[in-house]
Parts: C-alpha cells; structure tokens; sequence
C-alpha cells in the first residue's frame, strides 16, 4: 500500500517570501501521480499543482512549483511571493495510474500555512 | 466553488442515531468518491462510484456505512447507530476530465458532530 507523508504539521511564511513544504511518500509502483492540495479554513479542496511521474520537468504553475526526486520518492513545493491568500492547509497526494486504477487518492496529514503580513 | 455540493454542510447528532448526507457532483461526472476527514489527518477514501455501480469500499467503511447513487447522478451515504468515532469531515469528490487528465473536484464537505 502507498503513504504519504508530510512532516511539517505547520509551516509559517511572510508575505512575498518563500516558503517549502515538504513531502515524502512510499510506493513500489513506477508509474504514477501526485498532487498537493490547498484546502482554506472552511471551504472546498483544490488542486494546486499536478506532477507525472514519467515526467522529469519539474511541475510549474504561476507562483507554484515543485521539486521531485523520483528515487528519493520526494515531492516538495515552492510557494513564492507568499500572498495572504496562500494561507491554507496543503495535502499532499498520490494516486495510482496502473491500469484499472479507481483514481482513488492518498493524502498526508497535512501542513498547515500561516502567511504574516 | 468547484460545482461539488454536499448538503448537510453540518451536521450534530446523539450517539445511535441515524444520519444520511446528500452529494450532488458536477453533472455528467461518472465517477463520485467519498473521503473522511478526521481532525489532523488527510481525507481518507471510503468508497466510489461509476456511474450507479459501487466498484469499491474501504476497509474504513464499517456495516454501519451505507452508499448509494441512484440513476448515477447524486450521491447519499448514510452512517447508522452512530458513534463518536464517526465525528469528522465527510467529502465528496467527482472526477472530469480536463485535457486528457482526470482531475477530482471536492464538495465543501459535511461535517458531522456526535455528541
């Protein structure tokens, strides 16, 4: 069975400082996905940025990016220019991409981030 | 707003209870997945549909745990004789695909108290 694990239950950053969230996971599969996830106080999870296994290329997405090391089986991300609105908690998640995969996820615990004006 | 409702937003009930939460997903998402989210943990899966086909439960979801998807459109999940264990976040997702990719939009969650 996969696990994931984020061992930063809290994380705090200025704002328009930068600031890494870290996560580990476990897997005998070679192929597959993983996520991070923003959930705020109180309101819908959504995805922040998606990373492919088979890809190489580090995942980009505006002031998101993530760094992957496959063999390591780490997948931080890199939150620049900390905005007010970045604070959330962040999951991280793998997913199975083997055939017949349900698309089920698997989350870490979570890191919560405060930003500090 | 992903387009994922989920409807009771709260919920507090007294142990044995019953209780039945409601998700409705974006339209023309085949498949539907519940998660439980306790308190300091990530959401953990229960169980997902296709279309009105349960394909698989989680060892989480205990015989007090029903699902279903009637005509493969909204979802219930009902808890019986509750027990305050089951107090957590119970989230609703579906999958669309955008690009080639199937991505899971969640609902806002319910959030069940048992006291």
């Amino acid at each position: 069975a996969q696990t994931v694990t984020q061992s930063q239950p809290e994380m705090s950053v200025q704002e328009a400082e930068t600031v890494t969230l870290s996560c580990t996971y476990d897997t005998s599969e070679s192929d597959y996905y993983l996520f991070w996830y923003k959930q705020p106080p109180s309101r819908q999870m959504i995805l922040v940025i998606r990373q492919e296994a088979y890809k190489q290329q580090n995942a980009t997405e505006n002031r998101f990016s993530v760094n992957f090391q496959k063999a390591a089986k780490s997948f931080s991300l890199k939150i620049s220019d900390s905005q007010l609105g970045d604070a959330a908690m962040y999951f991280c998640a793998y997913r199975s991409s083997s055939g017949g995969s349900n698309y089920k996820l698997t989350f870490g615990k979570g890191t919560l981030l405060t930003v500090n004006p | 707003d992903t387009g994922v409702s989920q409807d009771p937003r709260h919920k507090i009930t007294k142990r044995g209870q019953n209780v039945t939460f409601r998700c409705d997903p974006i339209s023309e998402h085949n498949r539907l997945y519940w998660y439980r989210q306790t308190l300091g943990q990530g959401p953990e899966f229960l169980t997902y549909f296709q279309n009105e086909a349960q394909l698989e439960k989680s060892r989480l979801l205990s015989d007090r745990f029903s699902a279903e998807r009637p005509k493969g459109s909204f979802s219930t999940l009902e808890i019986q004789r509750t027990e305050q264990g089951d107090s957590a976040m119970y989230l609703c997702a579906s999958i669309r695909n955008i690009r080639g990719y199937n991505e899971q939009f969640f609902g806002p969650g319910t959030r069940l108290t048992v006291l």
